[in-house]
């Protein structure tokens, strides 16, 4: 089942312009990490935030966090055409004494994001 | 480093065969996942190794099984295809930081394709 609920599920916008995508989840959490998948292709690693940090920053990337809200934001700056891809926040769950969360990721949907040169 | 490898990139099966898929983690690292991405289900997680045990697995038939080798290669199986086992199964590997917070890195996938 899935976790997060993103919105928009599909962003159109101009290169410089900025991007905004946001995530919901629905359980407690360890962390939030977001990832880029191009085409048909696997899942790159964009940001991680642990759930005691409010706020992180990579580069052009900004992503907040609101775990009273559970809610999560990626914001891309000056937005250029190579950025065009999904993205998709994922969220760890809390480690059991088992360590039974180790790998389980649970993915939203995916914001499809297109920027026009 | 060369990133996590996944073999082989495409496959077409026919309904009731099975498959065999692989993954090489990226170097020193001893956990993989296993996913499966389909348009209609999305992302889902299938199964977790480390150190050769399974220590982790998401909600699928006992059809998807795998294993891990000592060097921490990573092999998924699938047996009785069936149609909607049709998607993109993709590798992870983690270096699992302690207390978690580690992240994913993942392979390009293996598109199966079931007719």
């Amino acid at each position: 089942s899935q976790q997060g609920e993103e919105d928009p599920q599909a962003l159109s916008i101009q290169e410089g312009e900025n991007a905004t995508m946001n995530c919901s989840y629905k359980t407690s959490i360890n962390n939030l990490q977001w990832y880029r998948q191009n085409s048909g292709r696997g899942l790159v690693h964009l940001i991680l935030i642990r759930s005691n940090e409010r706020e992180k920053h990579s580069g052009r990337l900004r992503v907040t966090l609101d775990t009273s809200k559970k809610s999560s934001s990626l914001l891309i700056t000056a937005s250029r055409a190579a950025d065009t891809a999904s993205y998709f926040c994922a969220t760890e769950s809390p480690l059991n004494a088992g360590g039974t969360s180790y790998g389980k990721l649970t993915f939203g949907q995916g914001t499809i994001l297109t920027v026009h040169p | 480093k060369a990133g996590v490898t996944q073999t082989p990139r495409y496959l077409i099966k026919t309904r009731g065969q099975q498959v065999t898929l692989s993954c090489s983690p990226i170097s020193g690292h001893r956990s993989v996942s296993w996913y499966q991405q389909t348009p209609g289900q999305g992302l889902q997680f299938l199964f977790e190794y480390f150190s050769e045990t399974q220590r982790n697995k998401g909600n699928f038939p006992g059809r998807f099984s795998g294993r891990q080798f000592s060097n921490s290669r990573s092999e998924m199986n699938v047996s009785t295809l069936e149609l909607g086992d049709s998607a993109l199964y993709l590798c992870a590997s983690s270096f699992l930081l302690p207390g978690g917070n580690s992240p994913l890195h993942f392979g390009n996938g293996t598109r199966l394709t079931v007719t």
